[in-house]
């Protein structure tokens, strides 16, 4: 039974248009992250939930907007997709402040043309 | 500022040589520092961590202060070793903790 999962795998899309990559994780943990793996493998964390609430927001265009319904929830969705959104985005679940214990997703693979 | 880098892209070894995965840190203050990897078409996930002092498939990774270092080693490597390697740093605490990654080191193991 996969602890977190991604929603879709794939997507590629075009310039301009408006997407959502969902997050589920089925390990009871409260806090969970978005990350973003770049064309040359640099992973850098995006942002992170605890119990729905928005803890980490890093330097990230206000065009991605995450969105928790509840704990074991979190959606990144991102407007007006630029090429340089391209990358793979990973979501990870961890209990409380534990993020070194992360347990991350397959990853989604974007692809903006 | 806080920074982790991995100098090496690529390390590429035969089967049965040693391993070593640079990583080099700046922090101020006492670092925790772990080690992750992403095997070909799997999620990532987390390798060891430098307060547990464990080895994990044979890899150990030993924190120098003096060095600001945490490289990853292994004496004899192994084909099933091939895969992505992450350094990363824990900055700050709590709920605000995050990781900090390297840039991530491909190690091929060639058989």
């Amino acid at each position: 039974d996969t602890a977190v999962s991604q929603t879709p795998k794939y997507l590629v899309t075009q310039m301009g248009n408006d997407k959502s990559i969902k997050c589920e994780q089925n390990l009871g943990h409260d806090t969970m992250y978005w990350y973003k793996q770049d064309s040359k493998k640099f992973l850098k964390i995006m942002f992170s939930y605890n119990n729905k609430e928005l803890i980490i927001n890093e330097t990230v265009p206000n065009r991605f907007s995450p969105k928790s319904p509840d704990k074991a929830h979190l959606n990144l969705h991102i407007n007006s997709l630029e090429l340089g959104d391209s990358a793979v985005y990973f979501c990870a679940s961890s209990q409380g402040p534990s993020p070194e214990t992360q347990y991350f997703g397959p990853g989604t693979r974007l692809l903006v043309l | 500022a806080q920074r982790v880098t991995q100098p090496e892209k690529l390390l590429s070894v035969f089967k049965g040589a040693p391993v070593e995965l640079k990583c080099n840190y700046s922090y101020s203050g006492s670092p925790e520092l772990f080690w992750y990897v992403q095997y070909s078409r799997q999620r990532l996930q987390l390798l060891l961590r430098h307060i547990s002092r464990e080895s994990i498939k044979g890899f150990t990774a030993d924190l120098n202060k003096g060095e600001t270092s945490f490289h990853l080693k292994k004496p004899f490597a192994q084909e099933e070793d091939s895969a992505m390697y992450y350094c990363a740093l824990m900055r700050g605490s709590g709920n605000t903790g995050k990781l900090i990654f390297g840039q991530g080191t491909t190690l091929q193991v060639k058989p």
